[in-house]
């Protein structure tokens, strides 16, 4: 079954720090994986996009990695700010027509 | 603005009524699709459309009707709806599907099955 996990549920942080949320997945065997953020009442906004041939994407703060053989992916958030508080979820495409979800990390950044 | 739409936003109603989520693109997306979210269960798809009149279901799409009768509009119909159904609904978009598309989600519709 493929599936998309994402430990831990939440995560606090003093603002300033560096700091990794992780995603894993069942299949080496995808297309792309995506990071989203999504607050409350505002629906889920894209972040980066990795193609499976790629092993990286950056934008601004945030910067994201991708090992297929391990099943992987990492979301590196750096001098977090309050306004980075949010729920980050990682979705995966399997090669069907659809995201498959991870549950996401809850993320408060503490001023 | 580039964005997808969703209404309403907030629907408080009783079993068996029916009732029509709409949702609507202004980016010429040929690909769109629904999802729910529960707790525990993160988004999972309900019904996704290639393009006019193509749609095919997704994970979970007993209970929902869709159509695409126009590229910019996917409907989601609930003919009979249970408390089951109760959830928060996001519609999605993108121009080719989500093999190779970032995709663009609404703003969501919480729903509310008595």
């Amino acid at each position: 079954k493929q599936e998309v996990t994402q430990i831990p549920a939440a995560l606090s942080v003093p603002e300033g720090e560096n700091l990794v949320l992780n995603c894993s997945f069942t299949d080496s065997a995808i297309y792309n994986l995506q990071w989203f953020r999504q607050d409350p009442g505002k629906g889920l906004t894209s972040l980066l996009l990795i193609q499976s041939s790629q092993r990286e994407q950056t934008s601004g703060r945030l910067n994201a990695s991708l090992d297929k053989s391990s099943g992987r992916s990492t979301l590196y958030i750096a001098a977090s700010q309050p306004g980075d508080s949010a729920t980050y979820l990682c979705a995966v495409n399997f090669g069907n027509e659809k995201l498959t979800f991870g549950t996401g990390t809850r993320l408060t950044i503490i001023p | 603005e580039a964005q997808v739409t969703q209404n309403p936003r907030y629907l408080i109603t009783v079993t068996g009524k029916k009732l029509t989520v709409t949702c609507s693109q202004n980016m010429n997306h040929e690909y769109m699709s629904w999802y729910r979210q529960d707790p525990g269960l993160g988004l999972r798809q309900i019904y996704y459309s290639m393009n006019v009149e193509v749609t095919d279901k997704g994970d979970v799409p007993e209970g929902y009707k869709v159509s695409r009768k126009e590229k910019r509009n996917f409907p989601l119909i609930l003919e009979s709806p249970s408390p089951n159904q109760t959830s928060l609904y996001f519609c999605a978009s993108s121009f080719l599907g989500t093999r190779t598309d970032t995709q663009y989600f609404g703003p969501g519709t919480r729903l509310t099955v008595l």
